[in-house]
């Protein structure tokens, strides 16, 4: 198993700033997931932060705007860049071993 | 890319009766993944299902994958209130070579009535 801690747990952000989420696993992984969840919906995979390489990102998703990080095998974050409203979600953490672990999450309020 | 459609996307029930949600894929899925997410929690690994067929069951809940492989569904007999939050399933990623990236479908939001 894994204990993901992921911060900060909610937050309420003026449009046109940046926030940087923070995640780290209690063990070493090669890959970790970085997902959001938009109100009632389901999750989205944003890209997949690899150590020692550049984030993978999924279709509708680029580094401008959700730049990551991975400086080694037990953090990573993700930067949500000059925010609109429509970035209001909950962000997600997540790492592997044959099941998915996830992180609290965060919940993104833009105003 | 691989989608996976998951219905009904809300479910009300009286406590006490049953509840089930269906997953169903575009493509064989080598193994598929069930999650519960409680109201403003995180998702919650449930099961992982992976032969063709496949049956499992964990008190009340009852898995099941389908021959082809292509779907899948969730079934909860007698549902209590601890049982509400959104029931998601998920396939592997598209694009493979990630090990661990997943498809989710859009979940089934489940309600119960005392």
């Amino acid at each position: 198993s894994a204990v993901i801690s992921q911060k900060p747990s909610r937050d309420i952000c003026q449009r046109g700033t940046s926030l940087t989420i923070q995640c780290q696993v209690d063990s070493q992984v090669t890959m970790m997931f970085w997902y959001r969840q938009q109100p009632g919906q389901s999750l989205t995979l944003i890209a997949t932060a690899n150590q020692g390489s550049e984030a993978t990102y999924e279709s509708g998703f680029v580094i401008d705007k959700f730049p990551i990080s991975r400086p080694n095998l037990t953090f990573s974050t993700l930067t949500v860049s000059n925010m609109s409203p429509e970035d209001s979600s909950i962000y997600l953490c997540s790492v592997v071993w044959s099941e998915a672990f996830f992180g609290q999450g965060t919940r993104l309020t833009v105003v | 890319g691989q989608q996976v459609m998951q219905i009904p996307q809300y479910q009300h029930v009286q406590e006490g009766e049953d509840f089930t949600t269906y997953c169903n894929s575009s493509t064989t899925l080598s193994n598929i993944q069930w999650y519960k997410q409680r109201p403003g929690g995180h998702p919650v690994f449930l099961i992982q299902l992976v032969k063709s067929g496949e049956v499992k069951k964990q008190k009340r809940l009852t898995f099941q994958f389908g021959e082809a492989k292509k779907n899948s569904s969730l079934h909860i007999t007698a549902t209590q209130t601890t049982d509400v939050g959104t029931y998601f399933c998920a396939g592997p990623g598209a694009g493979g070579t990630s090990y661990g990236k997943l498809t989710f479908g859009q979940g089934t939001i489940l309600t119960v009535h005392p």
